[in-house]
């Protein structure tokens, strides 16, 4: 089983709309939890982190965490052009962090 | 820009040369790391560095070797390379404190680096 999955996508929405992307992890001694967006040819940039179970809103951003269910999302409300990227779910224990393989969205004009 | 700088951008080399990346951060962060992203799979975790020692190494092959002089440098020197080590490597750095759940990554702009 990989640490960290994600839907490789890609997750087309129209814009305006409401992206939803997920990410389930193995390690249930996982602290945090991280969202990155990553445009092409460029490096990781950082959305948000969670680490209490339940929602945290950050703008057009809210994570949600399950730790129970290791289940960890990222919803982005009002889809725009410029969200289209490559999202990548991160989990920490202690110093090592762990990326999922990203999850493409394209958001249609 | 994050605050984490590294050179070169983009290098080519054969299997017979040796060559060093390098990483500079800005930010005061402690810990600092080295990342490879190859294409179709995940981000993958090579090297750790807090207060300039090595806590981590994912079994990383030797011919790739870290080095970190201090708090905001950091090298790897690369040697014997394989046309598989063909990648982008990311350098990050954080700052890591007692129980800081959000203490968080940032990236710098990467290497590309094309062993032939």
């Amino acid at each position: 089983q990989k640490e960290v999955e994600q839907n490789s996508g890609p997750l087309s929405v129209p814009e305006g709309a409401i992206a939803s992307l997920n990410c389930t992890y193995s390690d249930r001694g996982s602290q945090s939890f991280f969202w990155y967006r990553q445009y092409s040819g460029k490096s990781p940039e950082l959305i948000m982190f969670i680490y209490s179970n339940g929602d945290k809103e950050d703008g057009r951003f809210t994570a949600q965490l399950n730790k129970a269910s290791q289940y960890v999302s990222l919803l982005i409300r009002d889809s725009q052009p410029s969200d289209s990227a490559t999202y990548l779910c991160a989990v920490r224990r202690g110093q090592n962090f762990v990326f999922g393989p990203g999850t493409r969205l394209s958001v249609l004009p | 820009e994050t605050g984490v700088t590294q050179t070169p951008r983009h290098l080519v080399m054969g299997m017979t040369n040796k060559k060093s990346l390098k990483c500079e951060q800005h930010l005061g962060h402690n810990a600092m790391y080295w990342y490879k992203q190859s294409a179709k799979k995940p981000l993958e975790l090579m090297f750790v560095y807090n207060f300039k020692e090595q806590t981590e190494n994912n079994s990383v092959p030797s011919r790739f070797s870290p080095e970190c002089p201090n708090s905001s440098h950091l090298f790897l020197h690369l040697h014997t390379l394989q046309p598989e080590d063909s990648a982008l490597y990311l350098c990050a750095s954080s700052q890591e404190r007692p129980g800081g759940l959000g203490d968080t990554q940032y990236f710098g702009p990467g290497t590309r680096l094309t062993v032939l």
